[in-house]
């Protein structure tokens, strides 16, 4: 198993473009999050789901969307891309099914714009 | 709304030396508790989650971890560190079982010196 893959690993935007950052897993997971993660700071949630074709806001959605049309994959759109966004992301997924209950993170997006 | 404290920004020990992370809760309920690591450039992995029972946990890497309810702690401890635990220790608090939304604390960064 591959885990959970993201895509690019780097990226620089310039103000005002969008971007579409990958997230996919292989280990038939139920659940999804999106976190950014800033200097000094913990993870915020940005979006999560709870199955395809099931999304919901976290602790910090303004500026983001997402999409979940299958088990595996959960991209996170960036439409107008601010400085404010500049973060390292982070996909994760997890199951509570057969009392699994961990997340696993994917190894991240360092995102800059500028 | 719950939320997590991890007072220690940046803790430096001895490699051999014991450790102790400190984790503070606030929340009405007795709540899910996780420990993650994350190295330099990597995802988060889970180290030792905390759901019921045995108020001290055992985690992987030779971590363990106890909850005091009187307290609202859950410290993460090791007895003898080594070079390679050098890392961000992220505590998390979760309302449900499973895989619901998780609110992370600002992470201690630890520093090992020979």
């Amino acid at each position: 198993n591959a885990g959970v893959t993201q895509t690019p690993k780097f990226r620089i935007l310039k103000i005002g473009q969008s971007m579409t950052l990958q997230c996919a897993q292989d280990m038939n997971h139920n659940y999804m999050y999106w976190y950014r993660q800033d200097p000094g700071m913990g993870l915020k949630l940005i979006y999560y789901s709870v199955g395809a074709g099931i999304t919901d806001k976290g602790e910090v959605p303004n500026g983001y969307n997402v999409s979940r049309s299958t088990t595996e994959d959960f991209p996170l759109r960036l439409e107008l891309a601010a400085p404010s966004q500049t973060s390292v992301y982070f996909c994760a997924s997890g199951d509570n099914r057969g009392g699994t209950d961990t997340q696993y993170f994917g190894p991240g997006t360092r995102l800059t714009v500028l | 709304a719950q939320s997590v404290t991890q007072p220690d920004i940046h803790i430096t020990v001895s490699e051999g030396a014991s450790l102790e992370l400190r984790c503070n809760y606030s929340y009405g309920a007795t709540p899910y508790l996780f420990w993650y690591v994350q190295s330099p450039g990597q995802g988060l992995q889970l180290l030792l989650k905390y759901f019921s029972g045995d108020t001290l946990v055992q985690g992987i890497k030779g971590f363990e971890a106890e909850f005091k309810r009187s307290q609202s702690s859950f410290n993460l401890r090791k007895p003898s560190v080594h070079w390679s635990d050098a890392a961000e220790y992220f505590c998390a608090v979760g309302l449900t079982f499973g895989n619901e939304k998780l609110t992370f604390g600002t992470g201690t960064r630890l520093t090992i010196i020979p």
